[in-house]
């Protein structure tokens, strides 16, 4: 099982509202990632989880909240997002980070669509 | 990390090879050269990867230049369902597993 699960596919909030993305592995990677990708953009890096410690946080603001319970599940927290913060966001995960002598294929999940009001 | 520069566009007729080339001039010593494909309304998927030597799987070939200053992606035959955005990005693996994205080059096929 080589897929990455992502819930909801669709998300409509506004800006007042508080929601959470939520992002499923079964492959035993221990390391995952969210991602923001506006429309006709390239993918960009948001956060990534080592062995679900926040690993790396790309200056993202604190309206976005991330959060690793366990080895397999990553969820995104929401609170007064902005209309610019509508986007596709993905969430990836990898068999390691960090480790020099690996080069680990990224699996990406379909993404959630979220259109802020 | 270092840069990558792709075509914004590029055409292909079905069932006849494609090459997608992409330069990466300041490309360190330990950056291994990733390829990725994003087909409509999906997330991301591997294509191939290489650090100095060409490289086939069942998808695709990589072809490195010898300076490794550029690379090129070779799909073999297009077919319709290879119509995506495709990105080439660098990773160097001791300072993690994290991409950065370029802006990637769609590949649109012609049936």
């Amino acid at each position: 099982d080589t897929e990455v699960t992502q819930t909801p596919k669709h998300l409509v909030m506004g800006m007042t509202n508080k929601k959470s993305l939520k992002c499923e592995q079964h492959m035993g990677h221990r390391a995952m990632y969210w991602y923001k990708q506006k429309a006709k953009k390239p993918p960009e890096l948001m956060f990534v989880y080592s062995y679900e410690k926040l690993s790396i946080n790309e200056s993202v603001p604190s309206r976005f909240s991330p959060e690793c319970p366990n080895s397999s599940l990553l969820n995104l927290h929401l609170h007064a997002l902005q209309p610019e913060d509508s986007a596709l966001y993905l969430c990836a995960s990898s068999r390691e980070h960090g480790s020099s002598r690996i080069t680990d294929t990224q699996y990406f999940g379909p993404g959630t669509r979220l259109t802020v009001l | 990390d270092a840069k990558t520069t792709q075509p914004n566009s590029m055409e292909s007729n079905e069932e006849e090879p494609v090459h997608l080339p992409c330069n990466h001039s300041t490309i360190s010593g330990t950056d291994y050269i990733h390829w990725y494909r994003q087909l409509p309304s999906q997330g991301p998927e591997y294509v191939i990867h290489g650090l100095t030597s060409n490289v086939n799987n069942r998808m695709a070939s990589l072809a490195i230049a010898e300076d490794r200053k550029s690379s090129t992606l070779i799909l073999h035959r297009a077919t319709l369902r290879d119509a995506a955005v495709y990105y080439c990005i660098l990773r160097d693996p001791a300072t993690g597993n994290q991409f950065y994205f370029g802006t990637g080059t769609s590949l649109t096929v012609i049936p």
